[in-house]
């Protein structure tokens, strides 16, 4: 089973700063790994896919980078709208069974 | 434009069964490339794959709920169900049914907004 492990847990920034949180996953994973945004009493929002492709209607902001075991999101100046939960997910094939890593919460500094 | 809406009791006793049901607009579960989920958050805490049904009924679950769920599919109502059998405190969350798009890697680009089950007596 893989394991994703996300860091930091918290992030405090201020409005326009670099956002930068990471996710290790236990074993290669290649390029397929997704990024979601989550606001209070909201569903998580799919931001990015395959590592590094934004999601439909994603603003250019946020960019994924990354492959085999290292990956990351960047939110390159934040937006008040910005401050929210980050998980990252992935799926292996066979069996299908997804896991999350455990979030990381990006607050106002 | 794709949405999922979750439907079910928000108050379940210890021991009995939970029930969800997802519902599906805009798409078909009969779609043969993508997997069906549901996923849960309790409160205050991360999120956790409960599991996939797939267009035939073929299912996969989380290792740790494998004994106490099963996901089944209505392709007539173009609904896809969740059970989780006895239900303790500790299953209390926010369930939420995705779609995952298929492929490799497994996106979940569809969310419903989410439905809270109580566990308690």
């Amino acid at each position: 089973e893989i394991v994703l492990t996300q860091s930091p847990a918290t992030l405090s920034l201020s409005p326009g700063e670099r956002a930068t949180v990471s996710c290790r996953a236990s074993q290669s994973v290649s390029s397929y790994l997704a990024w979601y945004q989550q606001k209070p009493g909201q569903a998580p929002r799919l931001l990015i896919y395959d590592a590094s492709t934004r999601a439909t209607g994603i603003p250019a902001r946020f960019s994924g980078s990354g492959s085999g075991t290292d990956f990351t999101l960047t939110i390159s100046s934040l937006e008040p709208e910005d401050f929210a939960v980050y998980y990252c997910q992935q799926r292996s094939n066979w069996p299908p069974e997804t896991v999350f890593g455990g979030g990381t919460k990006v607050e106002i500094k | 434009q794709v949405q999922l809406q979750e439907s079910g009791p928000g108050l379940v006793k210890p021991s009995e069964t939970l029930s969800l049901t997802c519902t599906v607009s805009g798409g078909s579960v009969s779609t043969g490339i993508y997997y069906w989920g549901w996923i849960r958050q309790p409160p205050g805490k991360g999120l956790e794959w409960i599991g996939y049904i797939f267009y035939s009924g073929s299912t996969n679950y989380n290792p740790s709920l494998k004994s106490r769920v099963t996901i089944s599919v209505d392709t007539s109502k173009n609904q896809f169900s969740l059970k989780l059998s006895s239900v303790t405190a500790a299953d209390t969350a926010v369930y939420y049914c995705a779609r995952d798009k298929g492929g490799y890697g497994g996106t979940l680009d569809y969310w419903g907004q989410g439905t809270l089950v109580t566990v308690s007596s």
